[in-house]
């Protein structure tokens, strides 16, 4: 089993749509959750940050964390075409300083496509 | 502010041929990483370094060497290239902000191995 597992998708919604995007993972050490957004041809650039459980909102976007299930979703309300890119989730259980068993976990990410 | 700089962005080379991909970051960090990152397989991390003059081997380093000789600066040779090695390659800092470390990537380089 996998660490942490994302659907690939292409999940595509229209404009203004609501979005849901999920992971989940199995290690419960997990405290720190991040999500990353990446353009076609560009690299992953940081979202959305949150430390243990609870909800952190940013303008249109809301990221979810549910530490008893293992699950954390990213929400983006009113869905624009310029969101379609791919979505990385990332874990670590403790604050990232390298590879190996305290690093980066990295989800496979879902590709998002808004349609005008 | 140009954050992660990497060079080349594209490069094809031939099957046993050798090359450089060079990373340099502006922003005094001191962790960088070498992740590629392939369809279906998402990010993988390759070789990272905790600061100047050290180096430590990632998930796939096989195939892979780094060096680290200036704190701004972080490269990922193939000494001999093979085609399971195209790819797109991203290099990344470990940068503070308030309660949290988080990556900064570069844009990518592309490689093909024929």
């Amino acid at each position: 089993q996998k660490e942490v597992e994302q659907d690939p998708g292409p999940l595509s919604v229209p404009e203004g749509a609501i979005v849901s995007l999920n992971c989940t993972y199995s290690n419960s050490a997990f405290q720190y959750f991040m999500w990353y957004r990446q353009y076609s041809r560009k690299g992953p650039e940081l979202l959305m940050y949150t430390y243990s459980s609870g909800n952190k909102e940013d303008g249109r976007f809301t990221a979810q964390v549910d530490k008893s299930s293992k699950y954390i979703s990213l929400f983006i309300r009113d869905s624009q075409p310029s969101d379609s890119a791919t979505y990385l989730c990332a874990m670590s259980v403790g604050l990232y300083s390298g590879g190996g068993a305290d690093g980066l976990t990295f989800g496979k990410g879902t590709h998002l496509i808004i349609q005008p | 502010n140009a954050g992660v700089t990497q060079t080349p962005k594209f490069r094809v080379l031939k099957t046993g041929q050798s090359m450089t991909l060079l990373c340099a970051q502006d922003m005094n960090h001191e962790y960088m990483y070498w992740y590629r990152q392939d369809p279906g397989m998402g990010l993988r991390l390759i070789h990272y370094s905790v600061g100047e003059g050290t180096t430590a081997k990632g998930e796939v380093p096989d195939g892979y060497n780094v060096s680290r000789l200036k704190k701004q600066n972080f490269l990922l040779g193939l000494e001999s290239a093979a085609p399971s090695q195209t790819s797109v390659y991203f290099c990344a800092s470990l940068g503070g902000r308030a309660g949290a470390n988080v990556l900064t990537f570069g844009a990518g380089s592309r490689l093909t191995v024929l």
